[in-house]
């Protein structure tokens, strides 16, 4: 079975202050991994993936993920916080073939000025 | 990227009524239809699965009499409320994929039965 568990409901930042969202997963085999961010009321927007490739993948708006293995975390950071990048983030994990998405509780990102 | 349309976008129904949603793949054809439902504050939770031609996998506590799937097409699936009661005012999205590619959203639908 696949899970994963973002550590943090809640995460308030200045604009301009780096961003780190945390992810752990688990799963019983290689698995790919995602981060998706929703604006309230919208759908969900592909930031980035893990399939498996490169540990450090880079995604949209100037978003990143390392994929640690050893840690079994995927953290997703951003250096410059802006105040467009607040929403809701969920993690996702998926095993072959991307079939079965599990979505993580979601962390939602204030962003101040 | 691929783009996944769902319509309405919002919707608002009496208690006791039906109200279909539809989600369709405008620019590939979909092999594999998803439908979450998203509580308020809360994470999604997949309702069903969906393969073109062949009858919806429902998880598990999911009442598949109440909430309809039909997946006529390689790019339109169906998602119809029965007897919708305001327990069921939520917002549903849809995905879609082909064959190993990642899942795009649709823009979700916020159901709302008074």
């Amino acid at each position: 079975a696949q899970s994963v568990t973002q550590l943090d409901s809640h995460v308030s930042v200045s604009e301009g202050t780096p961003v780190l969202l945390r992810c752990n997963y688990s799963s019983s085999y290689s698995p790919s991994l995602f981060w998706y961010v929703q604006h309230p009321n919208k759908g969900l927007q592909l930031l980035l993936k893990y399939t498996s490739a490169a540990t450090l993948v880079k995604g949209i708006n100037g978003f990143e993920a390392e994929f640690k293995k050893s840690e079994t975390s995927f953290h997703l950071t951003k250096p410059s916080a802006h105040m467009s990048d607040a929403a809701e983030y969920f993690c996702v994990v998926s095993g072959a073939g991307f079939q079965k998405l599990v979505f993580g509780t979601g962390t939602r990102l204030l962003v101040s000025p | 990227g691929a783009v996944v349309s769902q319509h309405p976008s919002w919707v608002i129904c009496k208690s006791g009524t039906s109200v279909k949603i539809e989600c369709r793949s405008l620019d590939f054809q979909a092999t594999t239809m998803f439908w979450y439902r998203q509580f308020p504050k809360q994470s999604l939770m997949l309702m069903a699965t969906s393969n073109e031609g062949s009858k919806a996998t429902y998880e598990q506590g999911v009442e598949k009499d109440k909430f309809l799937i039909n997946h006529a097409s390689l790019t339109l699936s169906t998602l119809t409320v029965t007897s919708a009661h305001p327990e069921d005012s939520s917002f549903y999205i849809c995905s879609a994929e082909q064959v190993l590619t990642e899942a795009f959203f649709g823009q979700g639908t916020r159901l709302t039965v008074v």
